[in-house]
């Protein structure tokens, strides 16, 4: 049972350009997420959707756009790359109602 | 001031110790309690889930919740270098969002 799946794995990037990082999962979880991890900060939330068709920010959404694609994938786009972005992004997906949240194995990316 | 205050660690004891990790949270709506491991470049795996104050014991690890003095622990029993890894405590309210702590990396030496 893969769980949550993101693509790629890991990344770099120069300054300005776009990407956008994969996310897919095999439990028939409504909700998805997408955080970011940085030393000393903890998982910050980007983006959720809470069902197919529905997305909302999180506490730092700022320079990303999502796209929840069907109930499996929940991709997230940089569309202009910046070195503040340099990090470890994770994404989760979940079943309604104070559910608890399972996660990928992350995606390491690296904005020069 | 953080919603949920984690000693960042790193935290090391000898094999076979017990291992307290702790968190205090500051927002009384938190309604349920989560436990997280996480292996060097891995992401987060769910180790324990609780929504009531008290204790909850699955093979060597007991999370406890104290909601009066807004306070949750994790013990670990009998500690492997296995358990070597950041442990992340997070909690929820009403919805399904997740507010995490920042982490305490844990070393047990053989």
């Amino acid at each position: 049972n893969a769980g949550v799946t993101q693509t790629p794995k890991f990344q770099v990037l120069k300054t300005g350009q776009s990407m956008t990082l994969q996310c897919a999962q095999d439990m028939n979880h409504n909700s998805m997420y997408w955080y970011r991890q940085d030393p000393g900060m903890g998982l910050r939330l980007i983006y959720y959707s809470a069902s197919e068709g529905t997305t909302d920010k999180g506490e730092v959404p700022n320079g990303y756009n999502v796209s929840r694609l069907n109930k499996r994938e929940f991709s997230l786009r940089l569309e202009s790359a910046a070195p503040s972005q340099t990090s470890v992004y994770f994404c989760a997906s979940s079943d309604e109602g104070r559910q608890p949240q399972h996660f990928g194995d992350g995606t390491r990316l690296s904005i020069l | 001031q953080k919603e949920v205050e984690q000693d960042p660690g790193p935290l090391s004891v000898p094999e076979g110790a017990i291992v307290s990790l702790n968190c205090t949270y500051s927002n009384s709506a938190f309604q349920y309690f989560m436990w997280y491991r996480q292996y060097s470049r891995k992401g987060p795996e769910l180790l324990m889930y609780t929504y009531s104050s008290g204790n909850k014991e699955d093979g060597r690890f007991t999370a406890q919740v104290d909601k009066s003095s807004k306070y949750i622990s994790l013990f670990i029993r009998d500690s492997q270098p296995s358990d070597s890894a950041t442990y992340l405590c997070a909690m929820g309210n009403a919805g399904n969002m997740l507010t995490f702590g920042g982490g305490t990396r844990l070393m047990v030496k053989p």
